[in-house]
């Protein structure tokens, strides 16, 4: 079965940069969603097709994808950007979703 | 505005059932293919399963197949999760989320709690 792998964890000073890598099997041809999840709360999609933004989330999210790696930026980053943060992609050759193991965001 | 509203969970001892709902506001239900997603205290999303907007086409992951059957009532705005055999591995919280335009998911509800334990 097809699986993505993240970081455990991200430490990242505010207004600094958060880079969160998502690591797949030529995950570079396949679309890659990006979903945060505060404690207690439902996950929010932040980056769909491996970069473009719902209406709603703040410029400062990005996404890029190439190769066997996925990449979630969140630049200028704040107190209240502290979150996990999963990727996901559809395998088509097991008709499965998968959602990558998951980085928790730490803002020092 | 949508809204994914989830009932149904609760405690149920191993080898029992259950059956979850998922009822869904603001778009055009029959429109959208649906998930159920879960999340084990502390762990990461696991996906759960899968339904078509008409509900012709459906798939598992293998660690609910053969014990979970996913169904919905488009007349109802509703989907559901039957869960039987339950396992204590099955303790999760379970989001229903719509399936976006490219696959992502991009309303998800706030979940009900299923726990299995005797």
């Amino acid at each position: 079965s097809y699986v993505l792998t993240q970081p455990p964890s991200v430490s990242v000073a505010p207004g600094q940069t958060a880079r969160i890598t998502c690591g797949g099997n030529n995950i570079g041809s396949k679309s890659v969603h990006w979903y945060q999840q505060k404690p207690g709360q439902a996950p929010v999609l932040v980056v769909y097709d491996d970069s473009d933004r719902p209406s709603g989330i703040p410029e400062r999210f990005s996404g890029s994808n190439s190769g066997n790696t996925a990449t979630l930026t969140i630049s200028r980053v704040e107190a209240g950007d502290e979150a996990d943060y999963y990727c996901q992609v559809w395998d088509s050759s097991s008709d499965h979703y998968v959602f990558g193991t998951g980085t928790k965001v730490t803002v020092l | 505005e949508v809204q994914l509203v989830e009932s149904g969970g609760g405690l149920v001892q191993p080898g029992g059932s259950l059956r979850l709902s998922c009822a869904a506001s603001g778009f055009t239900f029959s429109s959208y293919e649906m998930n159920w997603v879960r999340q084990a205290p502390g762990k990461g999303l696991e996906w759960v399963s899968y339904i078509s907007s008409s509900g012709s086409t459906i798939y598992y992951a293998d660690s609910v197949k053969g014990r979970f059957t996913i169904s919905r009532d488009n007349a109802k705005n509703s989907l559901y999760l039957q869960m039987n055999s339950l396992r204590a591995e099955d303790t999760a919280v379970y989001y229903c989320a719509r399936v976006g335009m490219r696959g992502d998911f991009d309303y998800w509800g706030q979940g009900t709690l299923v726990t299995v334990s005797s």
